[in-house]
């Protein structure tokens, strides 16, 4: 069975650092892997998605790699900025269509 | 851009009473989801639904029911709603491609309080 770990579940950092936040997951064999963003209390925005064939996804100042053989991904924002406060989610597509999601990253930018 | 709604932002019930979540989305998305999320579980798949009058059970369907009459709208049934349903629902859509597949867009979010 599919399971999906973020570790830390917490992560506090300096304005304008760079930082990565990792995922990884048991069974390599995803249709493909999404980065989500939740902010207290509201649903989820999506960040980037990665198809299984993809090594890596940008959008501004993320992005996200995809390593299938080894079950990891990570999700790199450059010069991090309050802004960014949020709790950072992963979330895998099996074969069986299912998706599965992690605890999360719950990150502090601190000004 | 992608639109989904949710019904209530907040609701409260009763136990044993029947309630009823509506999701729409505005995409024509074929895929469909509900999920719960708790503090310390994350996210949990109840059912999904991949195009009208279509559904499939999750992780943990107990106690819950679906419906999806038009592509559209995904609605989700508490039968008999118990305190343990207490939670925070959110419905997500999504495109099918034939070969690939594509992001899923979630809506704000339930929370619902059973007393």
């Amino acid at each position: 069975k599919q399971e999906v770990t973020q570790i830390p579940a917490a992560l506090s950092v300096p304005e304008g650092e760079n930082l990565v936040l990792n995922c990884s997951f048991t069974d390599s064999a995803i249709y493909n892997l999404q980065w989500f963003r939740q902010d207290p209390g509201k649903g989820l925005t999506s960040l980037l998605l990665i198809q299984s064939s993809q090594r890596e996804q940008t959008s501004g100042r993320l992005n996200a790699s995809l390593d299938k053989s080894s079950g990891r991904s990570t999700l790199y924002i450059a010069a991090s900025q309050p802004g960014d406060s949020a709790t950072y989610l992963c979330a895998v597509m099996g074969r069986d269509d299912k998706i599965i999601f992690g605890k999360g990253t719950r990150l502090h930018i601190l000004p | 851009d992608v639109k989904v709604t949710q019904s209530s932002r907040y609701l409260v019930k009763r136990t044993g009473e029947k309630v009823f979540l509506e999701c729409v989305q505005d995409m024509d998305h074929e895929n469909m989801f509900w999920y719960r999320q708790d503090p310390g579980l994350g996210l949990r798949l109840i059912y999904f639904s991949y195009d009208v009058k279509m559904k499939e059970k999750g992780d943990i369907p107990e106690g819950y029911s679906v419906s999806r009459e038009k592509k559209e709208r995904f609605s989700l049934i508490l039968e008999s709603a118990s305190t343990n349903q207490t939670s925070m629902y959110l419905c997500a859509s999504s495109f099918q491609g034939p070969i690939i597949t594509y992001e899923q867009y979630f809506g704000p979010g339930t929370r619902l309080t059973v007393t």
